[in-house]
């Protein structure tokens, strides 16, 4: 079975553009987790969306934002980047009402901004 | 806001040597999640503890959730360089705001020496 799957693994964008991470979940589940792990912060919660809606959302500004597709990929959008977002971002996902027993993650896109 | 207060940080020790980490927090959780990630990799779930007072062993590693569902702890014993790497515990969100939504421990970095 295919774990969760994330692309691109680095990305370098320069400061004010935008950046697109994308996602796919292992096949059956239905939500999906954003979190950005930047140096010396730890792991941060970003978003959380199931069945194509966004359920939840972390201490983040509006121009961190993503979707979920109708096959539960899902897309995570940083606009008017800055350096501080320089981080690994990480997808996990899970059966639906079951993120309570834990997620599985993918590898991660390291975004570095210049 | 919700925290996850881990500790210690660091810890340095030699192959054969028992250790435990903490974690902490004036919330209570859901479940309390224990991970392992390894450099350039995302977290890898090692167990989910749910019910206060819970035990769980996994060979030389025993998990422990705290009667009121606020504290965790990982204890090792006889530690082999294998188990080398960070730890992270995460708290599942109760509800409300926090729902859907993991708070992570800083995180420990665990270096077992021949």
């Amino acid at each position: 079975e295919a774990g969760v799957t994330q692309s691109p693994t680095h990305l370098i964008k320069t400061r004010g553009q935008q950046a697109t991470l994308r996602c796919s979940p292992i096949s059956g589940h239905t939500s999906v987790y954003w979190y950005q792990q930047a140096l010396g912060l730890g792991l941060q919660f970003l978003l959380w969306y199931d069945e194509g809606e966004e359920r939840n959302r972390g201490n983040f500004p509006p121009r961190f934002s993503g979707r979920q597709f109708p096959n539960y990929s899902s897309e995570l959008n940083v606009n008017a980047l800055e350096l501080e977002d320089s981080a690994l971002y990480l997808c996990a996902s899970s059966l639906p009402g079951t993120g309570v027993f834990g997620y599985t993650f993918g590898s991660g896109t390291r975004l570095t901004v210049v | 806001t919700q925290l996850l207060e881990q500790s210690p940080q660091f810890l340095s020790i030699q192959e054969g040597e028992n250790l435990t980490v903490y974690c902490n927090s004036s919330s209570v959780f859901s479940s309390l999640q224990w991970y392992r990630q390894e450099p350039g990799e995302g977290p890898v779930l090692l167990v989910t503890v749910v019910t206060g007072g819970e035990v769980k062993k996994l060979k030389r590693l025993t998990f422990q959730f705290g009667d009121a569902r606020k504290d965790s702890s990982l204890h090792i014993t006889a530690a082999q360089p294998g188990d080398t790497g960070l730890y992270l515990c995460a708290g599942a969100g109760a509800g409300g705001t926090s729902y859907g939504k993991l708070t992570f421990g800083q995180g420990t970095i665990l270096t077992v020496h021949p």
